[in-house]
């Protein structure tokens, strides 16, 4: 049964830092991997998808990367800013999408 | 991105009545849906897949008979909440996929379920 994990579950940094969001999972057999943002009480957002052949995928200030031999994934976010404030959740999909619990980001102005 | 619409976003109803959620795909064939139950400040937990004329795969411990899942055509699922009472309120989303498992998931916008 796969399973996903997200580290660390909450961070806080000042706006304009950069920093790294992990995501790991058990079964290595996955198809692709999706990064999603969701803001309090609202729906999901999808910010990257990679798929398992890929090592990386970029998007703005966003940087996603993917080893799934290892059964890791990280978000980069760049220049962090206060509207980055959300929770973010990593997503693997194989016959079925798995999310992990996801990391409430704070950026403080 | 290709769009999925989820009605209704917010619906209050008595102990044991039931109501039912609409998940669409705007503009592409879903030939895979999942539903999802999350619980304030907690992740989304899977309920079910269903693919489109087959009957719903559940996860341990959902209840088939109480969330009853309906995938009959390529642009709608439907979860109906039979009997529903508070301990049912959560809110709830569904993601919808193109035939392929590498293809990317997209998801409703959620439905905010309340049972009083």
């Amino acid at each position: 049964k796969q399973e996903v994990t997200q580290i660390p579950a909450a961070l806080s940094v000042p706006e304009g830092e950069n920093l790294v969001l992990n995501c790991s999972f058990t079964d290595s057999a996955i198809y692709n991997l999706q990064w999603f943002r969701q803001d309090p009480g609202k729906g999901l957002t999808s910010l990257l998808l990679i798929q398992s052949s890929q090592r990386e995928q970029t998007s703005g200030r966003l940087n996603a990367s993917l080893d799934k031999s290892s059964g890791r994934s990280t978000l980069y976010i760049a220049a962090s800013q206060p509207g980055d404030s959300a929770t973010y959740l990593c997503a693997s999909r194989d016959d079925k999408i798995i999310f992990g619990k996801g990391t409430r980001l704070h950026i403080l102005p | 991105g290709a769009v999925v619409s989820q009605h209704p976003s917010r619906v209050i109803c008595k102990s044991g009545t039931s109501v039912k959620i609409e998940c669409r795909s705007l503009d592409f064939q879903a030939t895979t849906m999942f539903w999802y139950r999350q619980f304030p400040k907690q992740s989304l937990m899977l309920m079910a897949t269903s693919n489109e004329g087959s009957k719903a795969t559940y996860e341990q411990g959902v209840e088939k008979d109480k969330f009853l899942i309906n995938h009959a055509s390529l642009t709608l699922s439907t979860l109906t909440v039979t009997s529903a009472h508070p301990e049912d309120s959560s809110f709830y989303i569904c993601s919808a996929t193109r035939q392929g498992r590498n293809t990317e998931a997209f998801f409703g916008q959620g439905t905010r379920l309340t049972v009083v």
